[in-house]
């Protein structure tokens, strides 16, 4: 079963508008991260935002503000005032706590969403 | 922000060749090193888990005679794909990080290997 799941393959965003990258999680585990990174064309990964599982609050950083819904295993990325370079896919990862065992502590990814910003 | 360094961007050699690539933590102590692999509009693929001083965890359907992986130092990890053939060709990624499940990976910019 897949631990991450984005199911969005692709959005489309009016530059300067909100958009919301939706992202779901499945770990028995009560210790967790969960991270959005972004890949321009280019191929470098670029962290942009981390929520813990025990945190009470959303976590923002700029524009970007992860809206954390832990009953319902949610994390979704929004972007407000979408700029142009915001175009790129983003993954939205796990990275569950090792002292429990079974993990590596290795980021578990899902499988992307291509955001595309209109001019 | 922690700074990786993956060396070389961009790889095109011939099929048979066996080609290193490096990853450095430039200036943290990266106890843990991940080097993940791209199929083009995929997702990064877990290869392996590298720790300093240690061999590494390999993830399974993953050839570890094929991808030699090498943990040398706190700040060094390489791959070296053996003999490489055309379906080795992709786009491989390595990562950085601490113990701490809470911070982040800091990745390097990637590998394009293209075997002819």
């Amino acid at each position: 079963a897949q631990k991450i799941t984005q199911t969005q393959p692709g959005m489309f965003v009016q530059e300067k508008e909100a958009v919301t990258l939706d992202c779901t999680y499945d770990t028995s585990d009560q210790s967790y991260g969960l991270f959005w990174y972004k890949q321009p064309s280019s191929g470098e990964m670029i962290f942009l935002i981390y929520q813990g599982s025990y945190d009470e609050q959303n976590a923002t950083e700029g524009r970007y503000s992860l809206n954390f819904q832990k009953a319902r295993k949610s994390a979704n990325l929004v972007i407000s005032a979408s700029q142009l370079g915001d175009s790129a896919m983003y993954f939205c990862a796990m990275r569950e706590d090792p002292s429990y065992g079974g993990s590596q502590g290795n980021l578990i990814f899902g499988k992307g969403t291509k955001l595309s910003v209109k001019p | 922000g922690a700074v990786v360094s993956q060396h070389p961007s961009w790889v095109i050699c011939k099929s048979g060749t066996s080609v290193k690539i490096e990853c450095r933590s430039l200036d943290f102590q990266a106890t843990t090193m991940f080097w993940y692999r791209q199929f083009p509009k995929q997702s990064l693929m877990l290869m392996a888990t590298s720790n300093e001083g240690s061999k590494a965890t390999y993830e399974q359907g993953v050839e570890k005679d094929k991808f030699l992986i090498n943990h040398a130092s706190l700040t060094l990890s390489t791959l070296t794909v053996t003999s490489a053939h055309p379906e080795d060709s992709s786009f491989y990624i390595c990562s950085a990080t601490v113990p701490d499940f809470t911070q982040p990976q800091h990745f390097g910019d990637g590998t394009r290997l293209s075997i002819l």
